[in-house]
């Protein structure tokens, strides 16, 4: 039968490898971008943010790299493990508004034991 | 450590009827946003409220939808007459400020029949 929703892109990687999940937006605008973790039933989780006028800031086991050039955003998580696994995404504002977020369409990290 | 919280977890409904969603910021936020996401799709954005008063809204957001601050810590989302397409996950959300990240509830699921 017909399929309905999103197609989620999927990210496999065995435990204790670094995970690299990407993230583009279009509008140049944009300057406040956050990423989220998911798990399923659950709401989104805030991992960590960065503003634009930064290219890459860091967590912990997390580092968000940010190129305005290209319009592209990045997640790595360092060390990954299994409680990682979850459905990853990126939110940016809109030029013209400061409080609505737009998400990306997401990323399913599974991570191996 | 802070969260938002949301009540009830779970809300069936007929189609036509009111449902009002419930919703505790964290307790130093002055922000205050609506999402909602339908099964397997993205995040959407809803609406947004500062100093009692909507800042912004989607085009989801039609004259069937209201949101109300009743009171110093409740935040809610009201459905006048629900529709079937109204089913979705509603996640509510809090921030300090413009740019200083938004928290996200676990969310009501709303399932209208």
């Amino acid at each position: 039968g017909e399929s309905v929703g999103l197609h989620l892109p999927t990210l496999s990687v065995q435990e204790g490898d670094n995970s690299i999940i990407n993230c583009a937006y279009s509008n140049s605008a944009s300057d406040y971008f956050i990423w989220y973790k998911q798990e399923s039933g659950k709401g989104p989780q805030f991992i960590i943010d960065i503003r634009s006028n930064m290219d890459k800031r860091q967590g912990q086991r997390v580092t968000v790299l940010l190129n305005k050039t290209v319009k592209h955003l990045s997640l790595q998580i360092a060390a990954t493990q299994p409680g990682d696994s979850a459905v990853y995404f990126c939110a940016f504002n809109s030029g013209g508004s400061n409080y609505k977020l737009t998400f990306g369409k997401g990323t399913l990290l599974t991570v191996n034991p | 450590e802070p969260e938002v919280t949301q009540t009830p977890s779970h809300q069936v409904t007929q189609m036509g009827q009111e449902v009002i969603l419930r919703c505790v910021p964290i307790s130093n936020h002055l922000y205050f946003y609506w999402y909602r996401q339908i099964l397997g799709q993205k995040v959407e954005f809803l609406v947004s409220f500062y100093n009692n008063e909507i800042s912004e809204k989607s085009e989801i957001f039609d004259d069937q939808f209201s949101v109300e601050r009743p009171d110093g810590s409740n935040f809610t989302l009201k459905i006048r007459s629900t529709k079937l397409e109204d089913s979705a996950m509603y996640f509510c959300a809090s921030s300090e400020g413009d740019r200083l990240g938004q928290y996200f509830g676990p969310g009501t699921r709303l399932t209208v029949t």
